[in-house]
């Protein structure tokens, strides 16, 4: 059965400094796999997802993740955060492959100071 | 791009009264869409799969009784909860398998509060 384990339930960086969120997967056929930001009360926004092809994936607002089948990871990065990337990150895996009911982490939130 | 929309945001009811939430796809057809429930500071938890013209499928341990789902057209979803009690009280968010690059479009989210 499909799994997602997300490391870290709270990060907390400076403003201009590197954002590691950390993703494992578990998944019994090629996954599909998504980084999603909520801000409070509000519903999820796609940051990026890997399907096939390129393992290195680039989404919106500076955010990229690369995944790694023999790592079974999927962590997303920034180079430098700013305070509006204060928020709350999912990871999430689709489950049996393609589109189909997505399977979610815990969730991080990241917390970004001056 | 493709649009969701969630209504209402925000409902507080009584206990023991019935609500209904709604989830609309406003530019495209959604065969499927997706009900999640939301706990504070929690993950999003699948409660069930609704198919367009077709029985909704629950997840484990998610009463079918109690959270009544509807989608009876390829455009809009319902979830209702019926006799709510003050442990109902959440964050439900719809979403729906949708055309284009994102995959997925999610609601924006109902809060519900029951007193």
């Amino acid at each position: 059965a499909q799994s997602v384990t997300q490391l870290g339930s709270h990060v907390s960086v400076s403003e201009g400094a590197l954002v590691l969120l950390r993703c494992n997967y578990s998944s019994s056929v090629p996954p599909y796999l998504f980084w999603y930001v909520q801000y409070p009360n509000q519903g999820l926004q796609l940051l990026l997802k890997y399907t096939t092809g390129a393992t290195l994936v680039k989404g919106i607002n500076g955010f990229e993740a690369e995944f790694k089948k023999s790592e079974t990871s999927f962590h997303l990065t920034k180079p430098s955060a700013h305070m509006s990337d204060a928020a709350e990150y999912f990871c999430a895996v689709s489950v049996s492959g393609g589109y189909n009911k997505l399977i979610f982490g815990a969730g991080t939130r990241l917390a970004v100071h001056p | 791009g493709a649009v969701v929309s969630q209504h209402p945001s925000r409902v507080i009811c009584k206990s023991g009264t019935s609500v209904k939430i709604e989830c609309r796809s406003l530019d495209f057809q959604a065969t499927t869409m997706f009900w999640y429930r939301q706990f504070p500071k929690k993950s999003l938890m699948l409660m069930a799969t609704s198919n367009e013209g077709s029985k909704a499928t629950y997840e484990q341990g998610v009463e079918k009784d109690k959270f009544l789902i509807n989608h009876a057209s390829l455009t809009l979803s319902t979830l209702t909860v019926t006799s709510a009690h003050p442990e109902d009280s959440s964050f439900y968010i719809c979403s729906a398998i949708s055309p284009g690059e994102n995959g997925y479009t999610f609601g924006s989210g109902t809060r519900l509060t029951v007193v």
